[in-house]
């Protein structure tokens, strides 16, 4: 069974950063693409960021670009994302996703974790 | 940024109606389009991708079709377990972009 677990969220000062985990079993996590998507009851659902199978392998949505980082660590099935520049737009339900097919670009995201959530205020 | 337009914003119908979810696309997604559901306090799914396949598990009365930039998800006899929000997603181009969703109310 696939299993994402996210971590690291909680409040963050503007200006400030956080680091989001997510840990994964239940697959070969080498072999997949993985992304982070965050919800907010204004915005809904917002794709930000996506890794292929390769450390420069990455992608942003336009907002968070140079001060998200995504990455990865294929020894511990582990994907993060550093947010650096907290604002309070970042505030949201942050989900860690495991793309649909292996061996291919972040695409359509078959298995999500339960959230976690990061607030962002002073 | 391609962005997905989904109508309506609520749609109110009762068990064993048949539902219309419309997505838009400002650009063709050509038939890069998938839809998820997502329950109270859950996690959206994956319902189906690439337009019309539908992903494992999935049961047979959810259905989507269109190309393009005009796209449909129809949900043949509600259950109960259907009530929902409904989102679409395109993969065509980055970023990867949903739509605001379709909210799904027991009439």
């Amino acid at each position: 069974e696939v299993r994402l677990l996210e971590s690291g969220g909680g409040l963050g000062q503007p200006g400030g950063s956080l680091r989001l985990s997510c840990t994964t079993s239940g697959f070969t996590f080498s072999n997949y693409a993985m992304n982070w998507v965050r919800q907010t009851p204004g915005k809904g659902l917002e794709w930000v960021a996506g890794l292929g199978l390769s450390p420069d392998d990455t992608y942003y949505t336009d907002s968070v670009k140079g001060r998200f980082t995504i990455s990865r660590d294929n020894s511990k099935n582990t994907l993060y994302l550093q947010i650096d520049s907290l604002t309070a737009e970042d505030s949201a339900l942050y989900y860690c996703a495991k793309d649909r097919e292996p061996y291919s670009p972040p695409n359509y995201f078959d298995s999500w974790g339960q959230g976690i959530l990061v607030s962002v205020s002073s | 940024e391609i962005v997905l337009t989904q109508s309506p914003a609520t749609l109110s119908l009762s068990p064993g109606e048949r539902a219309t979810l419309s997505c838009r696309a400002s650009q063709s997604v050509f038939n890069y389009l998938a839809w998820y559901q997502q329950r109270p306090g859950q996690a959206p799914r994956l319902l189906i991708y690439d337009v019309s396949t539908r992903a494992p598990g999935i049961p047979a009365r959810f259905s989507g079709s269109g190309s393009g930039t005009d796209f449909t998800l129809t949900i043949s006899t509600l259950e109960a377990e259907d009530f929902a929000i409904y989102f679409c997603q395109q993969r065509s181009r980055w970023p990867r972009s949903f739509g605001q969703g379709t909210r799904l109310d027991i009439k």
